[in-house]
């Protein structure tokens, strides 16, 4: 099956830097990467997603890069603020399974204003 | 357009007792999922199903966890007996369409204690 490592576990900056968040997954068949993000007592949120066929995806502020070779993906913030202070979860299908996500354990992300 | 409807959000009850979840999907999906959370083991999933149907349940712990999905608007997750192993938060999720590559939308979970 699927196996994601996420990487780091706690990241902490200072308001207006820049955070980056990576994953290496192991099955070589995903296609599909979707970024996560989980307040305090809340469920997590799709928050940006990049499908196999390119290499970068941007969303304002949020970008996510997929190198397929090396089978990893990243989660890039820039310009943070105090509320991107949370969790973030990567995740990946377990091959071409259907609806079958395995996540990363998470990155604790806090900004200091 | 409301959410993932997920009740009770916080339920302690006490080793041996019955414990059931409830979650409504969000309306018109056809894909419902049920995940536990804790801190050693992370996001996990236990069980899905597809236009009510289970799929995947390879995730359930044990035989004490059973779920089912009566109609499109509702499903459940009981636990019987319940253990304090158990305690976690447990989210329902939904997404339209079959494969890996559709949104799932989280609900807002519920924190189950079981002393």
């Amino acid at each position: 099956g699927e196996n994601v490592e996420q990487h780091p576990s706690t990241l902490s900056v200072q308001e207006g830097d820049s955070a980056v968040i990576k994953c290496t997954y192991s099955d070589s068949a995903s296609n599909y990467f979707p970024w996560y993000k989980q307040e305090l007592g809340k469920g997590p949120q799709l928050i940006i997603d990049i499908r196999s066929n390119v290499g970068e995806k941007k969303d304002q502020r949020i970008a996510v890069t997929l190198n397929k070779t090396a089978k990893h993906f990243s989660l890039h913030i820039t310009e943070t603020q105090p509320e991107d202070s949370a969790v973030y979860f990567c995740a990946a299908p377990r091959g071409t399974s259907y609806g079958k996500l395995t996540f990363g354990q998470g990155t604790i992300l806090t900004v200091h204003p | 357009d409301a959410g993932v409807i997920q009740s009770p959000r916080h339920e302690v009850t006490e080793m041996g007792q019955e414990v059931t979840l409830r979650c409504k999907p969000i309306s018109g999906h056809n894909s419902l999922f049920w995940y536990r959370q804790t801190m050693m083991r992370g996001l996990e999933l236990l069980i899905y199903f597809n236009n009510n149907v289970p799929i995947d349940d390879s995730g359930m712990p044990e035989d004490r966890f059973s779920a089912k999905m009566p109609n499109a608007s509702f499903s459940t997750l009981k636990i019987q007996p319940s253990e304090p192993r158990d305690s976690a938060v447990y989210f329902c999720a939904s997404s339209w369409g079959s494969g890996a590559q559709e949104t799932q939308y989280f609900g807002p979970g519920t924190r189950l204690l079981v002393l």
